[in-house]
């Protein structure tokens, strides 16, 4: 069974320019969350969908920041325009019942120059 | 006052010892809780879970759960070194059942 996949790996980009990550989540697993973590950090929720629904997204500064997950499958990640804060590693996690047993992607690394 | 606190470590336990990692929460009706491992560069991994007060074993592993402290720990028995890594309490809180993640304990197991 194929896991969760996150692109693009690694991003570099200059701030105030936009960046985009994508995530398709493990099949089946209705609930999919975008956490962001930063270097001797825990992950840090940004967003959660249940399905098509963004159930929890009060950590997400919406300023810069959307999501979404059409079709309540594959979902997208934005921040436009990047700031040199937001460099941090960017990880998209499933669960099939919300329930907290996550499964991870391999993250996508930004640094924002 | 952090949500969900771990001590940050680095911790070092000699090859066979039991490590022994400690996590306090701030929610009081948080129903449960989960063990994840982290080894540098990579995604966190789920290695446990814990629902009810007192233990559950799975192989090394063995989490202990005490609702009335708000204390969750994770003992790994016969250390390896290949159990090196970080290790990241997470807690569902509150009434929308955020997964809040400690900052992690770093531990190294030296052969």
């Amino acid at each position: 069974e194929a896991g969760v996949v996150q692109s693009p790996r690694y991003k570099i980009i200059e701030k105030k320019q936009p960046v985009a990550f994508w995530c398709n989540p493990i099949s089946g697993h209705n609930t999919l969350y975008w956490y962001l973590q930063n270097l001797g950090q825990g992950p840090e929720l940004l967003i959660r969908y249940e399905n098509e629904e963004a159930v929890d997204d009060s950590q997400l500064p919406k300023d810069r920041f959307s999501a979404e997950r059409l079709k309540g499958v594959d979902s997208t990640l934005k921040i436009q325009p990047a700031e040199l804060g937001d460099s941090a590693v960017y990880l998209c996690a499933s669960s099939f019942q919300g329930d907290g047993e996550l499964f991870f992607g391999e993250g996508s690394r930004l640094t924002v120059l | 006052q952090k949500e969900v606190e771990q001590n940050s470590g680095p911790l070092s336990v000699p090859e066979g010892a039991i490590a022994s990692l400690n996590c306090t929460y701030s929610d009081r009706v948080s129903q449960s809780f989960f063990w994840y491992r982290q080894y540098s560069g990579k995604s966190p991994e789920l290695i446990m879970s814990i629902y009810s007060n007192g233990d559950k074993e799975d192989g090394r592993f063995t989490a202990q759960l005490n609702k009335a402290s708000q204390y969750v720990s994770l003992l790994i028995r016969d250390s390896q070194p290949s159990d090196s890594a970080t290790y990241l309490c997470a807690v569902n809180m509150g009434s929308a059942r955020q997964l809040t993640f400690g900052s992690g304990t770093q531990l190294t197991v030296l052969p």
